[in-house]
């Protein structure tokens, strides 16, 4: 079976920039949750989406937005791309709810450069 | 607001030493708590988690974690590291409809 994939791997972009991360859960799976992990630290909380609506956001601003879409697959977007956004962004999907559990599952990220 | 700490940024021990890393968390309710496993460049891999019940829990890689409520501790262990444990160790909780993360161990194993 497979794992959450998430595209693209990797991408640079340039400040003001817009950009879309896309996130595939693991079949079955309704829950799916955005995390923006930064160089040298841990995973922090952006959205959590559960049967298509929005649960939880993070302390994130207004530029950064999400959706799920009816097959559970889920976007992240970023608009106006400052270098502080760069980071490694990770999406996980669980079966149930709330989020993680019994397990959360994680892609292997997209590593976004902003310069 | 819950929160997790990591007290140790950095542990290096020799290849078929004894391990333990440490996580304390903050939160009010009974926890769900995990340890997830990092390999550079990569997504985060589950090691093992506590819900409820028996306050050893048993995880993949040969790994174990201890809960201990009065102490607000599920500290990480492993008898006998193996080069290829080398990784970043985030320990994490889950509350409020969200994972919450410490800032990550990274362990460096020397032969």
């Amino acid at each position: 079976d497979a794992g959450v994939t998430q595209s693209p791997t990797h991408l640079i972009k340039t400040r003001g920039q817009h950009v879309t991360l896309r996130c595939s859960p693991i079949s079955g799976h309704k829950s799916v949750s955005w995390y923006q992990q930064v160089l040298g630290q841990g995973p922090q909380f952006i959205f959590q989406y559960y049967e298509k609506e929005e649960r939880g956001r993070g302390n994130f601003p207004d530029r950064f937005s999400a959706r799920q879409f009816p097959n559970y697959s889920s976007e992240l977007n970023v608009n106006a791309l400052l270098l502080g956004d760069s980071a490694l962004y990770l999406c996980a999907s669980s079966l149930a709810y709330p989020p993680g559990l019994p397990e959360a599952f994680f892609g292997q990220g997209t590593r976004l450069t902003v310069v | 607001a819950q929160s997790v700490t990591q007290p140790d940024i950095h542990i290096t021990v020799s290849e078929g030493a004894s391990l333990e890393l440490r996580c304390n968390y903050s939160y009010g309710a009974t926890p769900y708590l995990f340890w997830y496993v990092q390999s550079p460049g990569q997504g985060l891999q589950l090691l093992l988690k506590y819900f409820s019940g028996d306050t050893l829990v048993q995880g993949i890689k040969g790994f174990e974690a201890e809960f201990k409520r009065s102490q607000s501790s599920f500290n990480l262990r492993k008898p006998s590291v193996h080069w290829s444990d080398a990784a970043e160790y985030f320990c994490a909780v889950l509350g409020n409809e969200k994972l919450t993360f410490g800032t990550g161990t990274r362990l460096t194993i020397i032969p």
